[in-house]
């Protein structure tokens, strides 16, 4: 059974400061790793994706990856009230492109 | 502007009924894909298709049907025999390439009175 395994949360954080999400894997060959971002009530939305070990950077939002470890995170920099969703974390264990395995998602909240 | 449409976005049944859920894409995406959200959990993979006129079954695909007679859309039929079909209905599609990147729609909500 491939699982995908997130902390529920809340996750809180005071305005500006960092926000670090934690993802753990099952399978040692995922091959792809994605962050999504959902309001409430709404769909998710891709935040970052990753493939490689190592530190991927987007504005405020970098991507971590340890493959050895099965673990990928998440960190928001400056972090915002608008920030303030759950976060999915989805790995794509190399079967049919788009086939992802979701976690449960953290909710962050970010208080101003 | 290019996306995927759901309809509709609020749906209500009553048990024993079939209800069917619309989802196009004008995305040009060979895959599509339907899955369904419980409160406080993850999305679950119930049917997805590569190609048109072909579909596999996802994690949770008992009491859903759907089809792919065009490219563009891929219905999906909650039957009566789905036992909890309350649930935030979410389609999306992807490209197939290197990124794997999914394309949302924005939902449908189904309410079993």
């Amino acid at each position: 059974q491939k699982e995908v395994e997130q902390n529920s949360g809340p996750l809180s954080v005071p305005e500006g400061a960092i926000a670090s999400l934690n993802c753990t894997y099952s399978d040692r060959g995922s091959q792809s790793f994605f962050w999504y971002r959902q309001y409430s009530g709404k769909s998710p939305e891709l935040i970052m994706f990753i493939y490689s070990n190592g530190d991927k950077e987007d504005g405020r939002f970098t991507a971590q990856l340890n493959k050895a470890s099965q673990y990928v995170s998440l960190l928001i920099r400056d972090s915002q009230p608008s920030d303030s969703a759950t976060y999915l974390c989805a790995v794509n264990y190399g079967g049919s492109q788009g086939n992802l395995i979701f976690g449960k998602g953290t909710k962050l909240s970010v208080k101003p | 502007d290019g996306g995927i449409t759901q309809s509709p976005k609020y749906l209500f049944r009553k048990e024993g009924q079939n209800v069917t859920l619309s989802c196009e894409q004008n995305l040009n995406h060979d895959a599509m894909y339907w899955y369904r959200q419980d409160p406080g959990q993850g999305l679950r993979l119930i049917y997805y298709s590569q190609i048109v006129n072909d579909f596999q079954k996802g994690d949770i695909a008992e009491g859903y049907s759907v089809s792919r007679e065009k490219k563009e859309s891929f219905p999906l039929t909650v039957t009566s025999a789905q036992k909890n079909p309350t649930a935030f209905y979410l389609c999306a599609s992807t490209t197939g390439g290197n990124t794997g990147e999914l394309f949302f729609g924005e939902g449908s909500r189904l309410t079993v009175l």
